[in-house]
C-alpha cells in the first residue's frame, strides 16, 4: 500500500460545528504532516508529527487541533472555524522527518466553512 | 519566503519535451532541489530531486547547473495527463526539514 488516504473528501461545516479530518497511511512512515492549501497557492505547512509526537506547529490557531493516535493515523479536529479557513487540507507522510525520501500526499479534504 | 522562482505558466505540445525552468540563486550547499506536481484537485505528487548531479527517473530528468543557481525539469514526451502545476522546491535538514515551496508553473499540454 503506497497511498495516503484522507476522509472525507468534501466537508461543509458551520462556524459553530465540531468536525474531524482523518488521514491514514500503511507505508510505515514515521513522519506525518498537515498542510493547508488555498486556491492557486502552494501548500502551507501546519503541523508535523514525528514518531507520533508533535514536532512542528506553524503558529496555527487553536481552532485547529491535531492528533496522532498511532503511527498510521493522523487526525485534525476542527472547532469554531471561520469562513477564511475554507481550503483544501492535505495530509502527507514520509519515512523520516528529514523528508529526504520524498513526501507522499493524500488527495485532500475540500473544506467549506459557512 | 520562497527560495525559488518559476514562470507562472507554460504551454507544450503533446509528444514534445516540456522543459520547466526554476531559479534558486540563493540555494545553499546542503539544500536539495525537489520537484512536485499537482494535478487539479489532487494532492501533490513527488517527481524527482537532486543535489548537484543531474538525475533521471521514469517520470522525468532534472538538470542542475554547475553553480546550482538554477535547474530544469524535463518531461521527455509530454502527454495530456501531464497538465498540472509543477512546483520547484528547496529542502534541507537545516530548514527545520521543511519543504520551501515556490508558486509553481502551470503547465498546459495541448493536443
Amino acid at each position: 500500500d503506497t497511498e495516503v488516504t484522507q476522509t472525507p473528501k468534501h466537508l461543509v461545516m458551520g462556524m459553530t460545528n465540531k468536525k474531524s479530518l482523518k488521514c491514514e497511511q500503511h507505508m510505515g512512515h514515521r513522519a506525518m504532516y498537515w498542510y493547508k492549501q488555498k486556491a492557486k497557492k502552494p501548500p502551507e505547512l501546519m503541523f508535523v508529527y514525528s514518531y507520533e509526537k508533535l514536532s512542528i506547529n506553524e503558529s496555527v490557531p487553536s481552532r485547529f487541533s491535531p492528533e496522532c493516535p498511532n503511527s498510521s493515523l493522523l487526525n485534525l479536529h476542527l472547532h469554531a472555524l471561520q469562513p477564511e479557513d475554507s481550503a483544501l487540507y492535505l495530509c502527507a507522510s514520509s519515512p523520516f522527518t528529514t523528508g529526504h525520501y520524498g513526501y507522499t500526499f493524500g488527495s485532500g479534504t475540500r473544506l467549506t466553512v459557512v | 519566503d520562497a527560495k525559488t522562482t518559476q514562470p507562472p505558466s507554460m504551454d507544450c505540445a503533446e509528444g514534445r519535451a516540456a522543459n520547466l525552468p526554476c531559479n534558486h540563486s540563493t540555494i545553499s550547499g546542503n539544500e536539495y532541489v525537489y520537484w512536485y506536481r499537482q494535478i487539479h484537485s489532487q494532492g501533490p505528487q513527488y517527481i524527482i530531486h537532486g543535489l548537484k548531479n543531474n538525475e533521471t527517473n521514469e517520470m522525468a530528468s532534472l538538470i542542475i547547473t554547475e553553480d546550482r543557481k538554477s535547474s530544469t525539469l524535463i518531461l521527455p514526451h509530454a502527454t495530456l495527463r501531464d497538465t498540472a502545476v509543477y512546483y520547484c522546491i528547496v529542502w534541507s535538514a537545516g530548514n527545520n526539514r521543511k519543504l520551501i515551496w515556490g508558486l509553481g508553473t502551470s503547465l498546459a499540454v495541448n493536443p
